[in-house]
């Protein structure tokens, strides 16, 4: 069965550093790896997916993830944090169907002026 | 969120109450989803669609019922709603083709049982 674990329920940057939000996934296939972001009171939108083929993984607002199967990691990145960044966000990995989701806990990204 | 509309935004309810909430979408989609969001414990799917008449299970599927008799509205009821079901409820929808990546979500339901 898949899992999917993402390391601290709160990550908080300053303006400007890097985002690093970490994800670690456990399948029994080949995954396909999804980071979601929701804003206050709006619902989840996908930020970017890994299906097939490239490891790194570029998605909108700037943020990249990256594949790595012998770490079974797909950790969030972005190189400097805006204020506008604030968000939860979730990873999440496909199930066996590859119509259903496996959700993480979720990520609350915390941006420091 | 264009496409997909849930109602109510916010509901405040007391425990033993029946309560439905609804999730239309204007996408003609075929696959309709039932997500409850919780504190450290992410999206948990509590029921789905994949047709008119046609639902099944979740992994959180006690104390819910679902009926979709149009292909725009999925129905999600509490038949006598408890504390544990204070959440927030999103729906969300997918295309017959393509997989995960193409889920769509609602805005979301703010649910409080007193």
């Amino acid at each position: 069965a898949q899992s999917v674990t993402q390391l601290g329920s709160h990550v908080s940057v300053s303006e400007g550093a890097l985002v690093l939000l970490r994800c670690n996934y456990s399948s029994s296939v080949p995954p396909y790896l999804f980071w979601y972001v929701q804003y206050p009171n709006q619902g989840l939108q996908l930020l970017l997916k890994y299906t097939t083929g490239a490891t790194l993984v570029k998605g909108i607002n700037g943020f990249e993830a990256e594949f790595k199967k012998s770490e079974t990691s797909f950790h969030l990145t972005k190189p400097s944090a805006h204020m506008s960044d604030a968000a939860e966000y979730f990873c999440a990995v496909s199930g066996d169907s590859n119509y259903q989701l496996i959700w993480g806990a979720g990520t609350k990204l915390i941006i420091k002026p | 969120d264009a496409g997909i509309t849930q109602s109510p935004r916010h509901k405040v309810t007391e425990t033993g109450t029946p309560v439905t909430l609804r999730c239309h979408q204007t996408e003609n989609h075929r696959y309709m989803y039932w997500y409850r969001q919780d504190p450290g414990h992410g999206l948990r799917l509590i029921h789905y669609s994949y047709g008119v008449k046609d639902t099944d299970k979740g992994e959180v599927s006690d104390g819910y019922s679902v009926s979709r008799s149009k292909t725009e509205d999925f129905l999600l009821t509490l038949e006598s709603a408890t504390s544990s079901q204070t959440s927030v409820y999103f729906c969300a929808i997918r295309p017959e083709t393509g997989g995960a990546e193409k889920l769509f979500f609602g805005s979301g339901t703010q649910l409080s049982v007193l």
